[in-house]
């Protein structure tokens, strides 16, 4: 258990639809990263916050958007849903600002199904 | 063009066997090299990392990185039933002169191992 904790495990929704993904990290970590993995595009890096702010961004398309809240739980909301979004979502955290040695550590992973 | 090459096999071992998984990128500027570990349902967990070229080792397993080739080895040893899972290699870049980073890591598409007993 990596002490990531990702909810809900899966998600099963229509195309058109918006939904949220939930990550809460590992206690002390202040970074947190949300992946897309698919079985065309293997894992991708969408998104990272640092103790609130956005650091950095990867190929997040415009209709997902996220947030790391004051507790520093983050949330990763896609709307207008396709077929092509759904994946396995996963959220990462880290201890400091990313890097080398910053090692991250990922959730179980939300498994997202857009019928 | 993929930023990381790894071929998804999948690999299928005798136990005991030493198995090599490989990818090659075509980014230079990519510093820090990982090996990822997924078991089934799971998510990634971190094996190794390494910085620059060499080899690094840890117990049964060995990262090896060649630079001037781009190319980076995941070496199993001695490979056992509970190394059967999906081995991702991940990279990411130096952004300046404190060797910092931001953590995007780029990831392979990942090996599907499997040690039969």
């Amino acid at each position: 258990d990596s002490g990531v904790t990702q909810t809900p495990k899966h998600l099963i929704t229509a195309t058109g639809q918006r939904v949220t993904l939930r990550c809460s990290p590992r206690s002390g970590d202040l970074s947190v990263y949300w992946y897309q993995q698919s079985l065309d595009q293997g894992l991708q890096f969408l998104i990272q916050y640092y103790n609130g702010e956005e650091r950095a961004k990867g190929n997040i398309l415009e209709r997902f958007s996220a947030q790391q809240f004051p507790d520093l739980h983050s949330e990763l909301n896609l709307s207008s849903l396709e077929l092509g979004d759904s994946a396995l979502y996963f959220c990462a955290s880290s201890i400091r600002t990313g890097g080398f040695t910053d090692t991250q550590y990922f959730g179980p992973g939300t498994r997202l199904t857009v019928l | 063009q993929k930023e990381v090459e790894q071929d998804p096999g999948p690999l299928s071992v005798p136990e005991g066997a030493i198995v090599s998984l490989n990818c090659t990128y075509s980014n230079s500027a990519f510093q820090y090299f990982m090996w990822y570990r997924q078991y089934s349902r799971k998510g990634p967990e971190l094996l190794m990392y390494t910085y620059s070229s060499g080899n690094k080792e840890d117990g049964r397993f060995t990262a090896q990185v060649d630079k001037s080739s781009k190319y980076i080895s995941l070496f199993i040893r001695d490979s056992q039933p509970s190394d059967s899972a999906t081995y991702l290699c991940a990279m990411d870049l130096n952004l300046g002169a404190g060797g910092t980073s931001y953590g995007k890591l780029t990831f392979g598409q990942g090996t599907i191992l499997t040690v039969h007993p």
